[in-house]
């Protein structure tokens, strides 16, 4: 099946340093890449649409300066947190989907933030 | 508005019994419809999907889910249950818009516990 990998898995820093997250397709080209904020005992919050070569659509109340994502290739897909603070800690999970509609989502295993 | 609902927030079967997760959508037509089962601190695992076709599905791991229509439903099920099917499972919709591409809309999630 689609493999989507998802690095780091989990990640502590200092508040106010800016923490990047790769997501990637491993065999298969992901023309569309999706990126959810989950917190604890909830359902996934999309946060932004990432076409390649385009840039991403974020969704309502989601800062574009505080949330960088980029999408250079049909496998990789980056989502940097900028100058994290405390509450931008959270469960982080990307997913991956072939550009057909008729395809699901393939998710990666998330990345835990811990901001101290 | 497009929407999904799991109106079981938790349930605990015993280990061997049947299971059946509830999952409703609202929608004008009729959805691509999924079955995502997370387990803890990791990302979402697609358990089965629908298209079209045949409304009872099966799916990794034992598990079938059927739609229906008439009742806007796609509920999980599994004939007997394993301690290892411990998790959360979260129900999804992926309405086909005209652009082409589409968005996931996930439920809430139902954590399932089995006991001994």
């Amino acid at each position: 099946g689609a493999v989507v990998s998802q690095h780091p898995s989990r990640v502590i820093c200092k508040s106010g340093t800016s923490v990047k997250i790769e997501c990637r397709s491993l065999d298969f080209q992901a023309t569309t890449m999706f990126w959810y904020r989950q917190f604890p005992k909830q359902s996934l919050m999309l946060m932004a649409t990432s076409n390649e070569g385009s840039k991403a659509t974020y969704e309502q109340g989601v800062e574009k300066d505080k949330f960088l994502i980029n999408h250079a290739s049909l496998t990789l897909s980056t989502l940097t947190v900028t100058s994290a603070h405390p509450e931008d800690s959270s469960f982080y999970i990307c997913s991956a989907r072939r550009d057909s509609s008729n395809q699901p989502q393939h998710f990666g295993d998330g990345t835990r933030l811990s901001i101290l | 508005a497009q929407s999904v609902t799991q109106p079981d927030i938790h349930i605990t079967v015993s280990e061997g019994a049947s299971l059946e997760l509830r999952c409703n959508y609202s929608y004008g037509a009729t959805p691509y419809l999924f079955w995502y089962v997370q387990s803890p601190g990791q990302g979402l695992q697609l358990l089965l999907k629908y298209f079209s076709g045949d409304t009872l599905v099966q799916g990794i791991k034992g598990f079938e889910a059927e739609f229906k229509r008439s009742q806007s439903s796609f509920n999980l099920r599994k004939p007997s249950v394993h301690w290892s099917d411990a998790a959360e499972y979260f129900c999804a919709v992926a309405p086909v818009i005209r652009t082409g591409g589409f968005k996931t809309i996930f439920g809430a999630g139902t954590r399932l516990f089995v006991k001994a």
